[in-house]
Protein backbone atom coordinates (compact mmCIF):
# COMPACT_ATOMS: atom_id res chain seq x y z
CA UNK A 1 0.00 0.00 0.00
CA UNK A 2 0.82 3.90 -0.44
CA UNK A 3 1.76 5.80 2.41
CA UNK A 4 4.00 8.41 3.82
CA UNK A 5 5.39 8.62 7.84
CA UNK A 6 6.90 10.81 9.78
CA UNK A 7 7.96 10.93 13.34
CA UNK A 8 4.71 10.44 15.34
CA UNK A 9 5.98 11.31 18.21
CA UNK A 10 6.63 15.15 19.14
CA UNK A 11 10.57 15.81 18.61
CA UNK A 12 11.47 17.96 22.32
CA UNK A 13 15.32 19.55 21.69
CA UNK A 14 16.69 22.23 23.17
CA UNK A 15 17.26 26.01 21.90
CA UNK A 16 20.62 26.07 19.68
CA UNK A 17 20.33 22.78 18.31
CA UNK A 18 19.91 21.37 15.48
CA UNK A 19 16.47 19.83 14.95
CA UNK A 20 16.23 16.79 12.63
CA UNK A 21 12.45 15.61 10.64
CA UNK A 22 11.78 12.39 8.87
CA UNK A 23 9.76 11.87 5.93
CA UNK A 24 9.39 8.26 4.79
CA UNK A 25 7.02 7.18 2.05
CA UNK A 26 6.40 4.11 -0.06
CA UNK A 27 4.83 3.21 -3.35
CA UNK A 28 5.06 6.34 -4.47
CA UNK A 29 6.84 8.13 -7.63
CA UNK A 30 6.81 11.50 -6.19
CA UNK A 31 8.54 14.29 -8.69
CA UNK A 32 8.43 16.54 -5.47
CA UNK A 33 8.73 16.96 -1.86
CA UNK A 34 7.82 19.56 -0.08
CA UNK A 35 7.60 20.76 3.79
CA UNK A 36 5.37 22.84 5.34
CA UNK A 37 5.19 24.82 8.78
CA UNK A 38 1.76 24.60 10.63
CA UNK A 39 0.68 26.35 13.54
CA UNK A 40 -1.93 25.47 16.03
CA UNK A 41 -5.55 26.59 14.34
CA UNK A 42 -3.61 27.90 10.92
CA UNK A 43 -2.90 26.87 7.57
CA UNK A 44 0.22 25.37 6.68
CA UNK A 45 2.65 27.32 5.52
CA UNK A 46 5.12 26.43 2.59
CA UNK A 47 8.34 26.11 3.70
CA UNK A 48 10.81 24.08 1.04
CA UNK A 49 10.39 22.30 -2.59
CA UNK A 50 12.76 19.45 -3.39
CA UNK A 51 12.65 18.13 -6.58
CA UNK A 52 13.21 14.49 -7.74
CA UNK A 53 16.46 15.15 -9.27
CA UNK A 54 17.95 17.24 -6.48
CA UNK A 55 19.81 15.77 -3.53
CA UNK A 56 19.83 18.84 -0.99
CA UNK A 57 18.37 22.34 -1.19
CA UNK A 58 18.85 24.93 1.46
CA UNK A 59 17.08 27.97 2.49
CA UNK A 60 18.39 30.19 5.67
CA UNK A 61 18.64 27.52 8.62
CA UNK A 62 16.44 25.21 6.95
CA UNK A 63 17.98 22.59 4.99
CA UNK A 64 15.83 19.36 3.06
CA UNK A 65 17.59 16.47 1.88
CA UNK A 66 15.79 13.70 -0.55
CA UNK A 67 16.96 10.34 -1.33
CA UNK A 68 14.54 8.69 -4.16
CA UNK A 69 16.31 5.18 -3.64
CA UNK A 70 15.99 5.28 0.53
CA UNK A 71 12.53 6.97 -0.06
CA UNK A 72 13.31 9.29 2.61
CA UNK A 73 13.23 13.05 3.25
CA UNK A 74 15.33 14.83 5.95
CA UNK A 75 14.72 18.13 7.25
CA UNK A 76 16.54 20.38 9.35
CA UNK A 77 16.41 23.34 11.58
CA UNK A 78 19.87 24.74 12.60
CA UNK A 79 20.33 26.67 15.25
CA UNK A 80 16.85 26.11 16.29
CA UNK A 81 14.87 28.49 18.39
CA UNK A 82 11.36 28.73 20.65
CA UNK A 83 9.75 30.55 17.51
CA UNK A 84 10.50 27.06 15.63
CA UNK A 85 8.19 25.08 17.70
CA UNK A 86 5.09 23.96 15.64
CA UNK A 87 4.19 21.10 13.33
CA UNK A 88 6.10 20.23 10.47
CA UNK A 89 4.27 18.34 7.63
CA UNK A 90 5.98 16.72 4.42
CA UNK A 91 3.66 16.52 1.53
CA UNK A 92 4.75 14.71 -2.15
CA UNK A 93 3.49 15.71 -5.46
CA UNK A 94 2.36 13.22 -7.63
CA UNK A 95 1.82 12.78 -11.46
CA UNK A 96 -1.29 11.52 -12.22
CA UNK A 97 -2.68 13.14 -15.54
CA UNK A 98 -3.01 15.83 -13.19
CA UNK A 99 -0.86 16.58 -9.58
CA UNK A 100 -1.90 15.14 -6.56
CA UNK A 101 -0.78 16.07 -3.43
CA UNK A 102 -0.19 13.71 -0.63
CA UNK A 103 0.19 15.02 2.92
CA UNK A 104 2.30 13.09 5.47
CA UNK A 105 0.71 13.36 9.57
CA UNK A 106 3.25 15.62 10.36
CA UNK A 107 5.84 15.80 13.38
CA UNK A 108 5.25 18.27 16.23
CA UNK A 109 8.17 20.01 17.16
CA UNK A 110 9.17 21.73 20.60
CA UNK A 111 12.07 23.59 20.96
CA UNK A 112 12.83 24.93 24.66
CA UNK A 113 15.09 27.98 26.27
CA UNK B 1 -1.70 41.57 -0.11
CA UNK B 2 -1.75 37.77 -2.15
CA UNK B 3 -4.00 35.80 0.03
CA UNK B 4 -6.59 32.86 0.03
CA UNK B 5 -9.74 33.56 1.54
CA UNK B 6 -12.67 31.24 3.32
CA UNK B 7 -16.20 31.90 4.00
CA UNK B 8 -16.93 31.13 6.48
CA UNK B 9 -14.61 30.12 9.04
CA UNK B 10 -16.53 28.20 11.54
CA UNK B 11 -20.04 26.41 10.61
CA UNK B 12 -22.15 24.43 12.45
CA UNK B 13 -25.23 22.74 10.31
CA UNK B 14 -27.65 19.95 10.63
CA UNK B 15 -27.45 16.10 8.98
CA UNK B 16 -28.55 16.85 5.36
CA UNK B 17 -28.36 20.85 5.20
CA UNK B 18 -27.26 21.75 1.68
CA UNK B 19 -23.91 24.15 2.35
CA UNK B 20 -21.16 25.44 0.39
CA UNK B 21 -17.92 27.13 1.58
CA UNK B 22 -16.05 29.82 -0.50
CA UNK B 23 -12.89 29.82 -1.57
CA UNK B 24 -11.11 32.90 -3.12
CA UNK B 25 -7.42 33.52 -4.67
CA UNK B 26 -6.32 36.87 -5.72
CA UNK B 27 -2.48 35.85 -7.04
CA UNK B 28 -4.34 34.46 -10.71
CA UNK B 29 -3.62 31.13 -9.47
CA UNK B 30 -3.93 28.31 -11.85
CA UNK B 31 -4.37 25.24 -9.59
CA UNK B 32 -6.70 25.03 -6.57
CA UNK B 33 -7.24 22.31 -4.00
CA UNK B 34 -9.19 21.45 -1.23
CA UNK B 35 -8.33 19.56 2.24
CA UNK B 36 -9.56 18.14 5.20
CA UNK B 37 -7.59 17.93 8.11
CA UNK B 38 -8.00 15.48 11.10
CA UNK B 39 -6.50 14.70 14.00
CA UNK B 40 -3.82 11.51 13.33
CA UNK B 41 -4.69 11.71 9.57
CA UNK B 42 -3.26 14.58 8.22
CA UNK B 43 -4.32 16.44 5.30
CA UNK B 44 -6.39 14.93 2.70
CA UNK B 45 -7.42 16.22 -0.37
CA UNK B 46 -10.62 16.17 -1.26
CA UNK B 47 -10.53 17.88 -5.18
CA UNK B 48 -8.12 19.69 -6.82
CA UNK B 49 -8.59 22.03 -10.29
CA UNK B 50 -6.14 22.75 -12.56
CA UNK B 51 -7.57 25.76 -14.70
CA UNK B 52 -11.24 27.06 -14.90
CA UNK B 53 -13.88 24.08 -15.61
CA UNK B 54 -10.78 21.53 -15.24
CA UNK B 55 -10.95 19.42 -11.55
CA UNK B 56 -10.17 16.27 -10.45
CA UNK B 57 -10.74 13.75 -7.50
CA UNK B 58 -8.51 13.67 -4.60
CA UNK B 59 -8.10 10.80 -1.94
CA UNK B 60 -11.32 11.42 -0.34
CA UNK B 61 -13.81 12.75 -2.71
CA UNK B 62 -16.47 11.21 -1.42
CA UNK B 63 -19.64 13.41 -0.18
CA UNK B 64 -18.27 16.51 -2.00
CA UNK B 65 -18.82 18.33 -5.21
CA UNK B 66 -16.36 21.30 -6.78
CA UNK B 67 -16.90 23.71 -9.33
CA UNK B 68 -14.52 26.30 -11.16
CA UNK B 69 -16.61 28.27 -13.35
CA UNK B 70 -13.93 31.56 -12.83
CA UNK B 71 -10.20 31.10 -12.10
CA UNK B 72 -10.41 33.31 -8.51
CA UNK B 73 -12.92 30.66 -7.17
CA UNK B 74 -13.14 27.25 -6.26
CA UNK B 75 -16.06 26.51 -3.90
CA UNK B 76 -16.62 23.33 -2.11
CA UNK B 77 -20.53 22.21 -1.72
CA UNK B 78 -21.60 19.35 0.57
CA UNK B 79 -25.04 18.79 -0.82
CA UNK B 80 -26.37 16.20 2.21
CA UNK B 81 -23.82 16.65 5.23
CA UNK B 82 -23.30 13.60 7.76
CA UNK B 83 -21.54 13.78 11.01
CA UNK B 84 -18.56 12.31 9.60
CA UNK B 85 -17.64 15.47 7.50
CA UNK B 86 -16.79 17.27 10.70
CA UNK B 87 -13.59 18.51 10.16
CA UNK B 88 -11.36 21.48 9.09
CA UNK B 89 -11.03 22.17 5.38
CA UNK B 90 -8.69 23.99 3.57
CA UNK B 91 -8.66 25.86 0.14
CA UNK B 92 -4.54 26.12 -1.58
CA UNK B 93 -3.97 27.64 -4.35
CA UNK B 94 -0.75 27.62 -6.45
CA UNK B 95 0.80 28.79 -9.76
CA UNK B 96 0.79 25.51 -11.03
CA UNK B 97 1.57 26.61 -14.85
CA UNK B 98 1.06 24.28 -17.60
CA UNK B 99 3.15 20.78 -17.47
CA UNK B 100 5.20 22.50 -14.51
CA UNK B 101 4.78 21.36 -10.87
CA UNK B 102 1.58 22.67 -8.19
CA UNK B 103 4.85 24.67 -7.02
CA UNK B 104 4.21 26.70 -3.68
CA UNK B 105 0.97 26.26 -2.52
CA UNK B 106 -0.75 29.27 -0.38
CA UNK B 107 -3.19 27.73 1.96
CA UNK B 108 -6.16 29.72 3.40
CA UNK B 109 -7.20 30.25 7.00
CA UNK B 110 -9.22 26.99 7.16
CA UNK B 111 -13.15 26.30 7.90
CA UNK B 112 -14.18 24.37 11.11
CA UNK B 113 -17.24 22.52 9.87
CA UNK B 114 -19.40 20.50 12.58
CA UNK B 115 -22.47 18.69 11.12
CA UNK B 116 -24.68 17.20 14.08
Amino acid sequence: SQKIEQNSEALNIQEGKTATLTCNYTNYSPAYLQWYRQDPGRGPVFLLLIRENEKEKRKERLKVTFDTTLKQSLFHITASQPADSATYLCALDIMTGGFKTIFGAGTRLFVKA
Amino acid sequence: EAQVTQNPRYLITVTGKKLTVTCSQNMNHEYMSWYRQDPGLGLRQIYYSMNVEVTDKGDVPEGYKVSRKEKRNFPLILESPSPNQTSLYFCASSLGASGASTDTQYFGPGTRLTVL
